[in-house]
């Protein structure tokens, strides 16, 4: 059964470093997406990315954060300059956009800690 | 009132019985709604989606009730694999993309 893949599985990072997480999405899927789980809250959608753009984000997703595709099967969330508050959990999710539900499937996520 | 609201529990039910989950959303014109299973520290796992008249997925019922703005998810005989934190979702009118996540009812079923 295919899946949504990401790398890496932790990342620990200094405070005003820049990371860079990345995820594979299930390859005949069109929309992708970022969402955040900080510990012990619920999960918080950041971005959807379809047809090389950015198509909705929310109030977290703010100038530190970007996503890129940068070829035809790696989907990336960067930030820019990390504070201790964006250590959560970051799942990448992907749709396939067709059928008028928007069924979503999330990878593993990567845990980001900030020191 | 919360977009998404759930009991969070945690429901301790013993292997074999029946358990029910209920959620309510705030905005009515909401058209996407769907059960997805959270295990401790894992990814959020689409359970099933919710349809206008119910649906059924072996021992799992979900029911939707517009009126009352609920969405109701049935575990029967239920197995220690069920034990999990259950999110009820939904998806917004005003956005064709963004998933809205309540914060989970826990369930622990024992032996």
């Amino acid at each position: 059964e295919p899946e949504v893949t990401q790398t890496p599985s932790h990342q620990v990072t200094q405070m005003g470093q820049e990371v860079i997480l990345r995820c594979v999405p299930i390859s005949n899927h069109l929309y992708f997406y970022w969402y955040r789980q900080i510990l012990g809250q619920k999960v918080e959608f950041l971005v959807s990315f379809y047809n090389n753009e950015i198509s909705e984000k929310s109030e977290i997703f703010d100038d530190q954060f970007s996503v890129e595709r940068p070829d035809g099967s790696n989907f990336t969330l960067k930030i820019r300059s990390t504070k201790l508050e964006d250590s959560a959990m970051y799942f990448c999710a992907s749709s396939p956009g067709t059928g008028g539900r928007n069924e979503q499937f999330f990878g593993p996520g990567t845990r980001l800690t900030v020191l | 009132r919360k977009e998404v609201e759930q009991d969070p529990g945690p429901f301790n039910v013993p292997e074999g019985a029946t358990v029910a989950f209920n959620c309510t959303y705030s905005n009515s014109a909401s058209q996407s709604f769907f059960w997805y299973r959270q295990d401790c520290r894992k990814e959020p796992k689409l359970l099933m989606s919710v349809y206008s008249s119910g649906n059924e997925d072996g021992r799992f019922t979900a029911q939707l009730n517009r009126a009352s703005q609920y969405i109701s998810l049935l575990i029967r005989v239920s197995k220690l694999c069920d034990s999990a934190t259950y999110l009820c979702v939904v998806n917004p009118p005003d956005s064709s993309y963004k998933l809205i996540f309540g914060s989970g009812t826990r369930l622990l079923v024992r032996p």
